[in-house]
């Protein structure tokens, strides 16, 4: 089974820009949860999203948005790029009752 | 709301010797608890995970993590290190029901081996 795959892995945007990342869960998983991963702030859940419903949301600014298609695949857009939302954002995804998340590679995202 | 503390953020070990990281959670209820573990430029990858019965739970590359209610932890063991397991270790609990998904980290704890 293909495990989830994030793209793309590598990005630079400017402060200001928007950007999407996108998040391709494990077959059968309906669960996609976001994370970003700074040096400071460490790993800090952003929201995850269940049969294209967003289930649970962590506290982050509205710039932060996501979404999830009816195919399980997750998109999340940040709006007015800060210099802040320099990371590394990790997509996991999940399916059954035992609720083990499994992890992409990560986007890495540079704000210049 | 849940918490885990990681109290070591680097330890150093020889190749060869044990290993034990620390991992201390709070959490209302009964904890899923987590070991991941995260190499340079990589997502994270499961070690191993605790739900329910024996407290004792073995995991992959060797690794095993016991679940201690009473002190709220859940520490991480390997009895021989090897120069492959440097990398950065976190610990993270889930709420136990589902519907849940949200997984809150320490702060990680960072694997030096040396020769």
């Amino acid at each position: 089974k293909a495990g989830v795959t994030q793209t793309p892995r590598y990005l630079i945007k400017t402060r200001g820009q928007q950007v999407t990342l996108s998040c391709s869960p494990i077959s059968g998983h309906r669960s996609v949860s976001w994370y970003q991963q700074t040096p400071g702030q460490g790993l800090q859940f952003l929201f995850e999203y269940f049969s294209e419903t967003q289930r649970n949301k962590g506290n982050f600014p509205g710039r932060f948005s996501g979404r999830q298609f009816s195919n399980s695949r997750s998109e999340m857009n940040v709006s007015t790029l800060e210099l802040g939302d320099s990371a590394l954002y990790l997509c996991a995804s999940s399916g059954g009752i035992t609720d083990t998340q499994y992890f992409g590679p990560g986007t890495r995202l540079t704000v210049l | 709301a849940q918490s885990v503390t990681q109290p070591d953020i680097h330890i150093t070990v020889s190749e060869g010797a044990s290993l034990e990281l620390r991992c201390n959670y709070s959490y209302g209820a009964t904890p899923y608890l987590f070991w991941y573990v995260q190499s340079p430029g990589q997502g994270l990858q499961l070690l191993l995970k605790y739900f329910s019965g024996d407290t004792l739970v073995q995991g992959i590359k060797g690794f095993e993590a016991e679940f201690k209610r009473s002190q709220s932890s859940f520490n991480l063991r390997k009895l021989s290190v090897h120069w492959s397991d440097a990398a950065e270790y976190f610990c993270a609990v889930g709420a136990a029901n589902f519907g849940n998904e949200k997984l809150t980290f320490g702060t990680g704890t960072r694997l030096t081996i040396i020769p």
